[in-house]
């Protein structure tokens, strides 16, 4: 299993472009999310999905879009990049229901100039 | 609303040192999910613990206790004769609801742990 896997890494963009990051995982989890990480602040969760078809907003979803089309992907969307969303991205799954581990990917470190 | 504090920014501990890194929670759920997560310096992010709310056993693992107590809406993490290994930033999480619903987390903001020579 490769677990969660991020793509891609790294990405600098310049202010008012848009790209999609990417989030697939293959162990057939129902429950999916993106959080963002930003020095002293923790993890804030983005968006996140109980299921394919199946999205919802978590704390911080301004800026973002995501969709949930198959169970393994969940890719989040940047519409209109802005230097606040200079951040480190990770995506997580789990089984569905409260208390479930949460699996991490590698996460994506993303620049805005 | 959750909430999760870690008021420990950072610590610096001597190799073989005993530490703590406290968590407090909030929560107006009687069903909640306490988690501690670890992350390298490397980044990715480590599981370590999940403990309900309906079981205030502490827990070892070797060198790694958590002591759970509801009454302080506390879940402080010890790590007993730290090495140089458990350099890391540390997080504590709170995940409420019943099995069902979505697992989202709230994470506190994290405590790094420097550990020296």
């Amino acid at each position: 299993n490769a677990g969660v896997t991020q793509t891609p890494k790294f990405q600098v963009l310049k202010t008012g472009q848009s790209m999609t990051l990417q989030c697939a995982q293959d162990m057939n989890h129902e429950y999916m999310s993106w959080y963002r990480q930003d020095p002293g602040m923790g993890l804030r969760l983005i968006h996140y999905s109980v299921g394919a078809g199946i999205t919802d907003q978590g704390e911080v979803p301004n800026g973002y879009n995501v969709s949930r089309s198959t169970t393994e992907d969940f890719p989040l969307r940047l519409l209109s990049a802005a230097p606040s969303q200079t951040s480190v991205y990770f995506c997580a799954s789990s089984y569905s229901g409260t208390g479930r581990e949460q699996y991490f990917g590698p996460g994506t470190r993303l620049t805005v100039t | 609303a959750q909430k999760v504090t870690q008021a420990q920014t950072e610590i610096s501990v001597v190799e073989k040192e005993d530490v703590t890194l406290d968590c407090v929670y909030e929560t107006r759920d009687t069903t909640y999910y306490l988690f501690w997560y670890k992350q390298p310096p490397s980044g990715e992010l480590v599981f370590l613990i999940r403990r309900n709310s309906f079981d205030e056993q502490n827990e070892i693992s070797g060198r790694y206790s958590w002591n759970f107590q509801k009454s302080t809406s506390s879940f402080n993490f010890t790590i007993t004769a730290s090495q140089v290994v458990d350099s890391a930033v540390y997080f504590c999480a709170l995940s409420v609801g019943w099995t069902g619903t979505a697992s989202k987390l709230t994470f506190g903001t994290g405590t790094r742990l420097q550990v020296t020579l």
